[in-house]
């Protein structure tokens, strides 16, 4: 079945320090991708998608390409805030134009904290 | 505003006990679904709705009921059969046309603590 692999946290760094966050995939087909960010006694809520490969998501500074020759989808920003420290989800969903019907599978999750 | 409310945020049950936790969406979606989240294993898909009237298991449907009698509403109830029920329930819905690009969005989650 379909898989997400996410690097181990918890990641602590320092305000303007390099973020990546690794995620690989096990699926069949051309999934599409997602990170979720879920910010302190919140839900989650999306941060970038792609959904063919070599698409590359961004949004607030974070970006993340989608390589199927590698089945990676690495998260990364060049330079964090304090505001970034959050849980950090790497989720792969059906095909665009598919018809799973939103069914996500998710990663386990990296926390972040980003210290001034 | 437009969004999805989860209530109660924190609830407290005995074993034994079932206990149903509302979700409701102003955003005229019409697919809904429920997450459990525990630490370390990312988010798990219990159930999810489609349409009004059916809906379907999800990954660990074992131990948990929903229905769906309005577009708006999509309860969960906990029911003494979950062997481990102590966890984070999120509940999330999405419009048909963004359905199949599993664009969700999510409620701010209630937190089941099981003594």
């Amino acid at each position: 079945g379909d898989s997400v692999t996410q690097m181990e946290g918890p990641v602590t760094l320092s305000e303007e320090a390099f973020l990546t966050i690794n995620c690989t995939y096990t699926a069949t087909g051309y999934p599409s991708l997602f990170w979720y960010v879920q910010y302190p006694g919140e839900g989650l809520q999306l941060l970038l998608k792609a959904t063919k490969a070599d698409d590359k998501g961004s949004n607030k500074g974070f970006e993340a390409t989608y390589r199927k020759e590698t089945t990676s989808f690495h998260l990364e920003k060049g330079s964090v805030q304090v505001s970034d420290s959050a849980v950090y989800f790497c989720a792969l969903g059906p095909r665009a134009g598919g018809t799973s019907y939103g069914k996500l599978t998710f990663g386990q999750g990296t926390i972040l904290t980003v210290h001034p | 505003d437009g969004g999805i409310t989860q209530s109660p945020k924190y609830l407290f049950r005995k074993e034994g006990q079932n206990v149903t936790l509302s979700c409701e969406q102003n955003l005229n979606h019409d697919a809904m679904y429920w997450y459990r989240q525990d630490p370390g294993q990312g988010l798990r898909l219990i159930y999810y709705s489609q349409i009004v009237n059916d809906f379907q298991k999800g990954d660990i449907a074992e131990g948990y009921s929903v229905s769906r009698e309005k577009k708006e509403s999509f309860p969960l109830t906990v029911t003494s059969a979950q062997k481990n029920p102590t966890a984070f329930y999120l509940c999330a819905s999405t419009p048909r046309e963004r359905e199949s690009a599993g664009e969700l969005f999510f409620g701010e989650g209630s937190r089941l603590t099981v003594l």
